[in-house]
């Protein structure tokens, strides 16, 4: 069974800095999908950024990129130019590609701060 | 843009009542899901549906809950007796089958579930 952890369960970054949040996880599979969804204190689930696990290529939205690390099954989402209202739950998930098996799998999250 | 709706916001209820969550998904989107969140712990799988049948469902999802789609918008989620352990955060998602951006679920804004 694919499993995903996130071994951060805090972070705090200055506003402006930037922050890299770490996920791994396990899976057999070749092809799947990996997001990272934000939390805020509304509890709403925010789709950041995904990745498509045949890509290369790093996907970037904004200040938000990831570092994914397919060999090493590591997918790390940086933010770049911290703000305010960045300051949320971060949840690292993975799917697997297709199939009726398409559930989300998240981690356990990191609980992000932003000091003003 | 469109998004998922969810009603009620919150829900409070004593333990053994009947609860329904409601839903309305992304207006062409095919697939559709419950997840659920208990406070301070990650979002958990609960059961996907597609084409007007459960595809997938979780340990948790079992006797006491069930799933429809009575019309062509909404999708519901009925837990006939309900325990203080269901107490949380339900979430709604909905994903599309053909389009841009098929492999992302886009999360309702939760409907938070009190057992007393």
């Amino acid at each position: 069974a694919q499993t995903v952890t996130q071994s951060q369960p805090e972070m705090s970054v200055q506003e402006a800095e930037t922050v890299t949040l770490s996920c791994t996880y396990d899976t057999s599979e070749s092809d799947y999908y990996l997001f990272w969804y934000k939390q805020p204190p509304s509890r709403q689930m925010i789709l950041v950024i995904r990745q498509e696990a045949y890509k290369q290529q790093n996907a970037t939205e904004n200040r938000f990129s990831v570092n994914f690390q397919k060999a090493a099954k590591s997918f790390s989402l940086k933010i770049s130019d911290s703000q305010l209202g960045d300051a949320a739950m971060y949840f690292c998930a993975y799917r697997n590609y297709g199939g009726a098996t398409n559930k989300l799998i998240f981690g356990t999250g990191t609980l992000l701060a932003v000091q003003p | 843009e469109p998004e998922v709706t969810q009603t009620p916001s919150h829900q409070v209820t004593q333990m053994g009542q009947e609860v329904i969550l409601r839903c309305v998904p992304i207006s062409n989107h095919l697939y559709f899901y419950w997840y659920r969140q208990i406070l301070g712990q990650k979002v958990e799988f609960l059961v996907s549906f597609y084409n007007n049948e459960i595809s997938e469902k979780s340990e948790i999802f079992d006797d006491q809950f069930s799933v429809e789609r009575p019309d062509g918008s909404n999708f519901t989620l009925k837990i006939r007796s309900t325990k203080l352990e269901d107490s949380a955060m339900y979430f709604c998602a909905s994903r599309g089958l053909a389009g841009v951006r098929t492999d992302t679920q886009y999360f309702g804004p939760g409907t938070r579930l009190t057992v007393l």
